[in-house]
């Protein structure tokens, strides 16, 4: 079965203790993005990565970092959370080869992590 | 960052009727758009993904249309059902190969169908 697997799905931590998130997915895509997910802001994307060691920042990645050492793993880790850290995370991918009309350009997502950070 | 704006934020419908909302995206350098279903407590999933103008895409009661030379996208809802509450949103892909990874989604609309 197809699947982006991301864990924890709920974290609570305080301010200032490292932490991360861990995504994975098991369909060979080369593509994957970690979004976070805020009330009135919809989905905004933190970073992305066209493949192994290829990461680049989406429109909000102040605050986070990701590696890309192997396919199939993207972890997004957050060395010093802060309270405005507090989201809904979702890790999705995406098959970046052949085209939207043959569907394999659609993202998977991951069912989310819900951070607090006090 | 690309503008992507969707109309209305929430609509509330009842069960039966139909409805209708819309994505607007930036013309210029288009590649496709995506649409997404997202219940709550729920992770989004992919409903259509159109690359052509005039495209039209259907899945059950819900279809969607596509202009790219002007730049929207509509989704049609006929007959709503409670289950088919949810946010919808939309994405487009950029064409540009620096911005192929940057899938920007708009801020969605949200259905609710009552009985």
């Amino acid at each position: 079965e197809a699947q982006v697997t991301q864990n924890p799905r709920y974290l609570i931590t305080v301010t200032g203790k490292k932490l991360t998130v861990t995504c994975s997915q098991n369909m060979n895509h080369e593509y994957m993005s970690w979004y976070r997910q805020d009330p009135g802001l919809g989905l905004r994307q933190i970073y992305y990565s066209m493949n192994v060691e290829v990461t680049d920042k989406g429109d909000v990645p102040e605050g986070y970092k990701v590696s890309r050492k192997e396919k199939r793993n993207f972890p997004l880790i957050l060395e010093s959370p802060s309270p405005n850290q507090t989201s809904l995370y979702f890790c999705a991918s995406r098959d970046n080869r052949g085209t939207s009309e043959s569907g394999k350009n659609i993202q998977y997502f991951g069912a989310g992590t819900r951070l607090s950070v006090l | 960052i690309l503008n992507v704006e969707q109309s209305p934020q929430s609509l509330h419908v009842q069960e039966g009727d139909s409805t209708n909302f819309t994505c607007s995206f930036p013309s210029s350098n288009f590649y496709a758009l995506h649409w997404y279903r997202w219940e709550t407590a729920k992770s989004p999933e992919a409903l259509f993904v159109m690359t052509l103008n005039g495209d039209e895409k259907k899945k059950g009661r819900i279809s969607a249309t596509l202009n790219t030379k002007e730049g929207y996208s509509y989704l049609y809802i006929k007959g709503s059902q409670p289950e088919d509450s949810a946010t919808y949103l939309c994405a487009p892909l950029p064409m540009t190969t620096d911005s192929w990874g940057k899938l920007q989604f708009g801020s969605g609309t949200q259905v609710v169908v009552t009985p």
